[in-house]
């Protein structure tokens, strides 16, 4: 059972404009989240986290908010550049090591 | 430079031929682990290693072997493949703490069972 849900499979986006790209979870002992992205032909780098204690956290033009009532977090990437169009992967854990990650989220970032 | 390499990157095997696929950091990591990656099903962890002699089942392990006798080194074994293995694989690596929050990735096996 998927633990980890991401339910757009993709998103297009003008460049300039704000990408938003969600994730629910369903398991309330998730305690740490992470956004990883991914290219073709190259494996899934890190690009934000966030703890379970905080609900925002920035870097640079990439911000993760968590709401944990809801189970949801969301991944702004403001402004958008066409070198952000990746698969997004969204993934959670309560070990500290082992990932549940989403299915993925395909952006395509637009000229 | 630090990485996580994985050998072969590519490989198209037939049904039961026992295959390895090698995974090997240098990032001196305690916590390696192995993905299967298929489409609409996202990552799902196979295996992963605490440390040397110390590894445990993921989500998904059925068909496949993993042994970890030295720290840098987490090779992927394959017995008898068959065609529903067929998918991407990625190795992971990452140090033991508590502020661990992120594992590296290596590039990935493209793995295709005949």
């Amino acid at each position: 059972d998927q633990q980890v849900k991401q339910n757009s499979p993709s998103l297009s986006v003008q460049e300039g404009r704000i990408s938003i790209l969600n994730c629910d979870y369903t398991n309330s002992m998730f305690d740490y989240f992470l956004w990883y992205k991914k290219y073709p032909a190259e494996g899934p780098t890190f690009l934000i986290s966030i703890s379970s204690i905080k609900d925002k956290n920035e870097d640079g033009r990439f911000t993760v908010f968590l709401n944990k009532s809801a189970k949801h977090l969301s991944l702004h990437i403001v402004p958008s550049q066409p070198g952000d169009s990746a698969v997004y992967f969204c993934a959670a854990s309560y070990t500290g090591y082992a990932l549940n990650f989403g299915k993925g989220t395909s952006l395509l970032v637009t000229p | 430079e630090a990485q996580v390499t994985q050998n072969p990157r590519y490989l198209i095997t037939v049904t039961g031929k026992k295959l390895t696929v090698t995974c090997s950091q240098n990032m001196n990591h305690e916590y390696m682990s192995w993905y299967r990656q298929d489409p609409g099903l996202g990552l799902r962890q196979i295996y992963y290693s605490m440390n040397v002699e110390v590894t445990d089942k993921g989500d998904v392990p059925e068909g496949y072997k993993v042994s970890r006798k030295e720290k840098r080194n987490f090779p992927l074994i394959l017995e008898s493949p068959s065609p529903n293995q067929t998918s991407l694989y990625f190795c992971a690596s990452s140090p033991l703490g508590a502020n661990t929050d992120t594992q590296y990735f290596g590039p990935g096996t493209r793995l295709t069972v005949l």
